[in-house]
Order: structure tokens, then C-alpha cells, then sequence
């Protein structure tokens, strides 16, 4: 499949339990954070999305949080399934502008 | 079936010789972007269309062109190619701008195209 980052950090979680995934970032302004999935081989694939009015908003089986008082953004993953085997990428905007600008990525990887 | 494709997936070619990696998506989407991802980098965007005829830079559109003449297609032409642009090509659409209306802005990517400039 395609290496897309050889020096990306890594989560290594025993299948079933929870992954906490991390991210901050960097503009003030952005007012509009996205968290992507990237299987080998693939494009980055919607997972979950919050506006700055939010601190918290749940999806099926994942869960993000915003504290915007220290810019961070995490992504958690609820009974690891090998399936969420993949890489991770937070992303931020602002509606002053027209584009998204991504974080660098986290591997999670599954122990069975 | 709703999708963003691009052709071709894989390419291999030489320094100077033009080509054009087109991006077509069947969603009605209006706004349409170019990425390029390399090892430790993430994504960067190069090229972003916010509506037929609509184009603008995004963070490294150096050496890149694009053109939006129908709203399908995004194409993204390398007119004279370097090595340094041997990297992997993301094409995206959504309905409208990201950070815009809610709900409508969920970037839809394509496969991918692995391009190597020799």
C-alpha cells in the first residue's frame, strides 16, 4: 500500500480498548476542526467534524473534543476495532478563509 | 455511486515533459482542491476552485497549474515537471467551501495518483 508519512507518530492500542488521538493546532481564527481517516492506499476519508461553539460532539463510536483555551483538538475511538487501523489527520479552518490546513498525521495501529 | 476519480493513478515521467492529472467528481460539488502529500508533511493544498472559473493559490502552488471549466472537472496540469514534485496527488470536493454552511462542506477525496518525476 502507499507509505504516506515514514516519520509519523504512533499509537499502538490492544484491540478493544480506547484510542485517544491528539492535535493541536495552530491559528487562532480557525473556528471549524475536522478529523480524517487514511487507510493504505486510499484518500483521507471523513470521520468527524466540530465548530468552535462546541467542545464536544459524538459520532458512532468516536467522540471529539476542542478546548480551544490551548488550541487542542483529540479524536477518541471507542473499543478499537482492527479495522480503525489507519492514519489520523486532524484538520483546521477558519471562515474568514477558503481551505483546510492539515496536521502532519498519527498512525494507529491495532494489537491483537 | 456518489466519487471523486482521478487518472491516472500512477505515473512515472521526466523532468520537463508536461502532463495533466484530471479529477472529475459526480456530486454537483462546487468547490473542488488539489493536494499533495509527502512523508511527514500531511496534506498541502496547491490549487482550490470555489466554483466554475473560480481558482486560487493555496500553500504551495508553485510549478502547478489548474483550470475550472465545468464544474466536474478539476484538472491539475504540471507544465514543466521537477523532481521535487514527485509526491502523492489528492483531488477533493465538497458542496461548499470548508468552515462554510454546516453540513455542507465535508471534503469528499479521491484515490489518489502517485506521480514520480525523474
Amino acid at each position: 500500500g502507499e507509505n504516506v508519512g515514514l516519520h509519523l507518530p504512533t499509537l499502538s492500542v490492544q484491540e478493544g480498548d480506547n484510542s485517544i488521538i491528539n492535535c493541536a493546532y495552530s491559528n487562532s481564527a480557525s473556528d471549524y476542526f475536522i478529523w480524517y481517516k487514511q487507510e493504505s492506499g486510499k484518500g483521507p476519508q471523513f470521520i468527524i467534524d466540530i465548530r468552535s461553539n462546541m467542545d464536544k460532539r459524538q459520532g458512532q463510536r468516536v467522540t471529539v473534543l476542542l478546548n480551544k483555551t490551548v488550541k487542542h483538538l483529540s479524536l477518541q475511538i471507542a473499543a478499537t476495532q482492527p479495522g480503525d487501523s489507519a492514519v489520523y489527520f486532524c484538520a483546521e479552518s477558519a471562515s474568514s478563509a477558503s481551505k483546510i490546513i492539515f496536521g502532519s498525521g498519527t498512525r494507529l495501529s491495532i494489537r491483537p | 455511486e456518489a466519487q471523486v476519480t482521478q487518472n491516472p493513478r500512477y505515473l512515472i515521467t521526466v523532468t520537463g515533459k508536461k502532463l495533466t492529472v484530471t479529477c472529475s467528481q459526480n456530486m454537483n460539488h462546487e468547490y473542488m482542491s488539489w493536494y499533495r502529500q509527502d512523508p511527514g508533511l500531511g496534506l498541502r493544498q496547491i490549487y482550490y476552485s470555489m466554483n466554475v472559473e473560480v481558482t486560487d493559490k493555496g500553500d504551495v502552488p508553485e510549478g502547478y497549474k489548474v483550470s475550472r471549466k465545468e464544474k466536474r472537472n478539476f484538472p491539475l496540469i504540471l507544465e514543466s515537471p521537477s523532481p521535487n514534485q514527485t509526491s502523492l496527488y489528492f483531488c477533493a470536493s465538497s458542496f461548499r467551501v470548508p468552515g462554510g454552511d454546516a453540513g455542507q462542506e465535508t471534503q469528499y477525496f479521491g484515490p489518489g495518483t502517485r506521480l514520480l518525476v525523474l
